[in-house]
């Protein structure tokens, strides 16, 4: 049980262009799910926390406008990348909460590479 | 907000030998922490978690010791494997619903 789906596994796109990497969850129905960047050699850094039918929760410093956070129902959260530049090259990591505990579970990650 | 400290950054011990890597936390509300393994390229897995309710926790060769008084909390690995090189991120968080804060990971090599 508490499993977490992420797509694209990876995808390379040209700058000025959107991206989408959809999180599911499989086994279960998640409120809230978070989103993460993760430098290589680096910690998971918190983007944004997302809760089903309203809107989502970012962290300082992350810029709502370019990535753009849907939670549409209880199995799937969005995260666009919008006009995508290299800087925004990374991995990218969701992860959601099972309902009744404490507990999140991840994602396989997402990496993007802007050229 | 909170704020973790992870250390050490890497730990090479010999197979069989004993793992132990260290947390501080500065939130005295947070009262969940979870320790996640992540082998390179993959997504995080929860090894064991630990609520503020209780000090220790163990789970065969794993346990997590916690230190609310000293907002510190351990993991432990015994007889250790090749298989349980990986790197290890302890976090903190306030509870259900809540984000979770993590560490700045420990690269754990286990030499055979």
């Amino acid at each position: 049980g508490a499993v977490v789906s992420q797509h694209p596994s990876w995808v390379i796109c040209k700058s000025g262009t959107s991206v989408k990497i959809e999180c599911r969850s499989l086994d279960f129905q998640a409120t809230t799910m978070f989103w993460y960047r993760q430098f290589p050699k680096q910690s998971l850094m918190l983007m944004a926390t997302s809760n089903e039918g309203s809107k989502a929760t970012y962290e300082q410093g992350v810029e709502k406008d370019k990535f753009l956070i849907n939670h549409a129902s209880l199995t799937l959260s969005t995260l666009t990348v919008t006009s995508a530049h290299p800087e925004d090259s990374s991995f990218y990591i969701c992860s959601a909460r099972l309902p009744h505990t404490y507990e999140q579970y991840f994602g396989p990650g997402t990496r993007l590479t802007v050229t | 907000g909170e704020n973790v400290e992870q250390h050490p950054s890497t730990l090479s011990v010999q197979e069989g030998d004993s793992a132990v890597i260290k947390c501080t936390y500065s939130d005295s509300a947070s009262n969940y922490f979870p320790w996640y393994k992540q082998e390179l390229g993959k997504r995080p897995q929860l090894i064991i978690d630990i609520r503020s309710n209780v000090g220790e926790k163990k789970d065969q060769r794993i346990a997590v010791t916690l230190n609310k008084t000293a907002k510190h909390f351990s993991l432990h690995i015994t007889e250790t494997q090749p298989e349980d090189s990986a790197v290890y991120f302890c976090a903190a968080s306030r509870g259900a619903g809540n984000m979770l804060t993590f560490g700045g990971g420990t690269r754990l090599m286990v030499k055979p």
